[in-house]
């Protein structure tokens, strides 16, 4: 069966500071893999998906199947991305996502 | 053009009530899954659909029933609810599990 795992449940920065949202999976098979990101009051939105390969607002996230891991980064962290950050995988017609992080970048 | 919709926004039940909490979505997806939010445990899905006719269940669907007559329309049965039931439920549609998942503003349920 899939499963996700994201080790910190909170993460703090300082404005500036480069930050990693890490990820890692669980899935026999070839895995299609996302962030999600909830800000305060607002839906849950996609952030970006390892398929397309592309940075949004900053972040970038790259598969390492040999580590399963898809972790998030971002060099230079802005106040505006404190939020709760999920990574998902997509796997059997189902869609599992991880326990998430909560990011707070302080200024 | 709504998107997806949720139906109540917060509710409050007593043990053993049953309710629906109701999604709908205009943009003709097939794809559509329900997951619940807890603090701690993250999203865990619920039960999901791959299209009108179809459903499946997820991680943690007992409790819970659903149907999906038409393709707008996939409400989630609490069929008698319990205190361990109170949480954010959030419905979510797309093209597909391996597309972008477009989530509802969340239903806020609590049951004493």
């Amino acid at each position: 069966a899939q499963r996700v795992t994201q080790p910190e449940k909170l993460l703090s920065v300082f404005k500036g500071a480069p930050v990693e949202l890490k990820c890692n999976y669980s899935y026999s098979g070839s895995p299609e893999l996302f962030w999600y990101v909830q800000y305060s009051r607002q839906r849950l939105q996609l952030l970006l998906r390892h398929i397309s390969r592309e940075s949004i607002k900053g972040f970038t996230a790259d598969l390492n199947k040999g580590e399963t891991s898809f972790h998030l980064k971002k060099p230079f962290a802005q106040e505006e991305d404190s939020a709760m950050y999920y990574c998902a995988l997509s796997a059997s017609e189902k869609l599992v996502f991880g326990k998430g992080t909560k990011l707070t970048v302080n200024p | 053009n709504a998107g997806v919709t949720q139906t109540p926004k917060f509710q409050v039940l007593k043990t053993g009530q049953s309710m629906t909490l109701q999604c709908a979505q205009d943009m003709n997806h097939e794809y559509m899954s329900w997951y619940r939010q807890d603090p701690g445990m993250g999203l865990r899905l619920i039960h999901y659909s791959v299209g009108a006719g179809i459903t499946d269940q997820g991680e943690v669907p007992n409790g819970y029933n659903v149907s999906r007559s038409t393709t707008e329309d996939f409400p989630l049965r609490l069929l008698s609810a319990a205190p361990s039931q109170t949480s954010v439920y959030f419905c979510a549609t797309s093209r597909g599990p391996s597309y972008e998942q477009y989530f509802g503003p969340g239903t806020r349920l609590t049951v004493t």
